[in-house]
């Protein structure tokens, strides 16, 4: 069974914390997507992974194709960074489709 | 020199009526999606066309229909509105249907009265 779990559901952090939001999946993926949306209900793409780790400014994300999980860090974290955290996968059994997680909502305070 | 836009980006209707949400990537993009995000902020794919062709069509209502007149554009069509048709719709395309970071659009909130 294809299936996309986040943890936590909600997490409220100060400003300067390191920050990290957890993304686990049930069976082989070919693809893994973070996004961000923010409280406007924007959404934005912020990695797309099939390995290893990538950092973009104080975001980084890693993967472990073998333990199916992948963490998303947020360092230095700033009021700015409240929004919701998505994970979605790309199954390999699934084709082109990407499973949604039902995301991580993360309020920092200053 | 938006990369996706949707219009409208609020529609309010009644039951029963039909309406339809209108995207268009400048991107060049060859790779277009709906998705539905339910009052639960869940986000779920409806549809994916890749160069004008459907490749995904996701467990949803024949009311619900998309058009792709060229690969810049994919419109949604949904006819007889019902109540739980009301929730936010994203639009997003992608460079291919490879491992391809998605553009979102805006989203537009549909509420059905």
């Amino acid at each position: 069974k294809n299936e996309v779990e986040q943890s936590p559901q909600n997490l409220t952090a100060q400003e300067g914390e390191f920050i990290t939001i957890n993304c686990s999946y049930s069976v082989g993926i070919s693809a893994l997507h973070w996004l961000q949306q923010h409280p406007g209900g924007g959404i934005v793409s912020l990695f797309m992974l099939s390995s290893g780790k990538k950092k973009h400014g104080r975001l980084i994300a890693t993967i472990n194709i073998q333990e199916k999980h992948s963490s998303l860090h947020i360092t230095a974290s700033h009021p700015r960074d409240s929004a919701v955290y998505i994970c979605a996968v790309r199954f390999v059994n699934t084709g082109n489709q990407f499973y949604f997680g039902t995301g991580t909502s993360l309020t920092v305070i200053p | 020199d938006t990369a996706v836009s949707q219009t409208p980006k609020y529609l309010v209707t009644q039951m029963g009526n039909d309406k339809s949400i209108k995207c268009e990537q400048n991107l060049g993009h060859d790779t277009m999606y709906w998705y539905k995000q339910d009052s639960k902020k869940f986000l779920k794919i409806m549809f994916s066309y890749n160069n004008k062709e459907l490749i995904i069509n996701e467990t949803v209502p024949n009311r619900f229909s998309p058009k792709s007149p060229d690969k810049a554009h994919l419109n949604l069509h949904i006819n007889s509105l019902e109540l739980g048709d009301s929730a936010v719709y994203f639009c997003a395309s992608s460079p291919g249907q490879g491992v391809n970071i998605q553009y979102f659009g805006a989203g537009t909130r549909l509420s059905v009265l």
